[in-house]
């Protein structure tokens, strides 16, 4: 079976923090991919990355970083130095082989920067 | 390109009628498109994936016949709410996925607020 499990249902962090979002799946597929998406609240999703399972390298793009292993099936989000910005609810989600890639999502987290 | 619109953004009908709602691929051709629905502080939840020029795939417990879905042409697809009534008060999403594209990422319509009074 795929799922995925974000365990924090809600973080609030005060301006400047750093912040961790987890993410913790499980699929018996070899190949596969994961991402994340932001949900701010006006409600559409915004695609922020995307990892496949032969690539662990884990990726940087400005105050946003996520950590991926294959080991502990995690595939974490971090933001540094958090901005107000980037109160919002953030998904993880699974893309297996078959059933057309659709993709299975985490309950999300919904993180909260206060000022 | 990965542009996505749903028409409308948000609809308020009266129980027992019907609401259509559009989902376009902008700039993109989309083989495939997925309709999601969501509540109140909770996930996305698949109800259907859509074809162009076939039936779409329905998920276990999702009412065919309730939520209509036709993918006519490579850039539309729609979701018919039958007979709608408050309890399919909801947040409906479409999403598409650019073929062009290997990464399977699904880019997102920016939803349809639905309540039915």
């Amino acid at each position: 079976a795929q799922k995925v499990t974000q365990a924090q249902t809600e973080i609030s962090v005060v301006e400047k923090e750093d912040v961790t979002l987890d993410c913790v799946y499980e699929t018996r597929d070899t190949t596969y991919y994961l991402f994340w998406y932001k949900q701010p609240p006006s409600g559409e999703l915004v695609f922020l990355i995307r990892r496949n399972s032969f690539d662990e390298q884990n990726e940087i793009s400005g105050r946003y970083s996520w950590n991926f292993q294959k080991s502990t099936s995690s595939f974490n989000f971090t933001i540094t130095a958090s901005q107000v910005v980037d109160s919002a609810v953030y998904f993880c989600a699974l893309s297996v082989s078959g059933g057309y890639n659709k993709l299975i999502f985490g309950a999300g987290t919904r993180l909260a920067v206060h000022p | 390109g990965a542009v996505v619109s749903q028409h409308p953004s948000w609809v308020i009908c009266k129980s027992g009628t019907s609401v259509k709602i559009e989902c376009r691929s902008l700039d993109f051709q989309a083989t495939t498109m997925f309709w999601y629905r969501q509540f109140p502080k909770q996930s996305l939840m698949l109800m259907a994936t859509s074809n162009e020029g076939s039936k779409a795939t329905y998920e276990q417990g999702v009412e065919k016949d309730k939520f209509l879905i036709n993918h006519a042409s490579l850039t539309l697809s729609t979701l018919t709410v039958t007979s709608a009534h408050p309890e399919d008060s909801s947040f409906y999403i479409c999403s598409a996925r650019n073929p062009r594209l290997a990464g399977r990422e699904q880019f997102f319509g920016p939803g349809t607020r639905l309540t039915v009074l």
